[in-house]
């Protein structure tokens, strides 16, 4: 079974910039996630899909960031424009809504952003 | 709400020891689940166990067990007879309503040979 697949793996920026990063969930796993980690942190969830509906993204700078999932599979993050602070690994994961709350996230390998 | 606290920040051991990493959570939910994850050099995040909070018996699992008290809110967790591959950042994490996954800031562990 493929796991979760990102790209690009790494990406440096210029500040006021924009940015996009793609997710492909294992297949068959309603439930998406994007995470935001700055280096020596753990991981803060920035928006929650099931299907292709919106179950949380009270942690999204709105402002800047968005992120769409239009055919209930992959999705794209977008920064725009980006600021130094935006500078962190981008985990995308994935779950099987018939697990439940049991159910474990399975992460991909992060997309690191560098803004300059 | 939900919180998780992991008050270590970095753990270092010689190969062979054991290694007991702390998490402290705080939900309101009574029905949660509890999460480890490892997190490897590589980056990618690596599910490890889970505990439901209606079972508060300890299971071991290879090298890997776990103290789940509900009364301190507590999910510890130990690695015996650590070995160098274990050296990695460990979170603690807790689901609830919702499906939403919250992590503690993690512990970074250094297995020395």
């Amino acid at each position: 079974e493929a796991g979760v697949a990102q790209s690009p793996r790494y990406k440096i920026i210029e500040k006021r910039q924009s940015v996009a990063f793609w997710c492909n969930p294992i297949s068959g796993h309603a439930t998406l996630y994007w995470y935001q980690q700055i280096l020596g942190q753990g991981p803060k969830l920035l928006i929650q899909f099931q299907n292709n509906g919106v179950v949380d993204d009270s942690q999204l700078p709105k402002d800047r960031f968005s992120a769409e999932r239009l055919k209930g599979v992959d999705s794209t993050l977008k920064i725009q424009p980006a600021k130094l602070e935006d500078s962190a690994v981008y985990l995308c994961a994935s779950s099987s809504i018939s697990r439940g709350p049991r159910g474990e996230l399975f992460f991909g390998e992060g997309s690191r952003l560098t803004v300059l | 709400a939900q919180k998780v606290t992991q008050a270590q920040t970095e753990i270092s051991v010689v190969e062979k020891e054991d290694v007991t990493l702390d998490c402290v959570y705080e939900t309101r939910d009574t029905t949660y689940y509890l999460f480890w994850y490892k997190q490897p050099p590589s980056g990618e995040l690596v599910f490890l166990i889970r505990r439901n909070s209606f079972d508060e018996q300890n299971e071991i699992s290879g090298r890997y067990s776990w103290n789940f008290q509900k009364s301190t809110s507590s999910f510890n967790f130990t690695i015996t007879a650590s070995q160098v591959v274990d050296s990695a950042v460990y979170f603690c994490a807790l689901k609830a309503a919702g499906n939403k996954l919250t992590f503690g800031g993690g512990t970074r562990v250094l297995v020395k040979p």
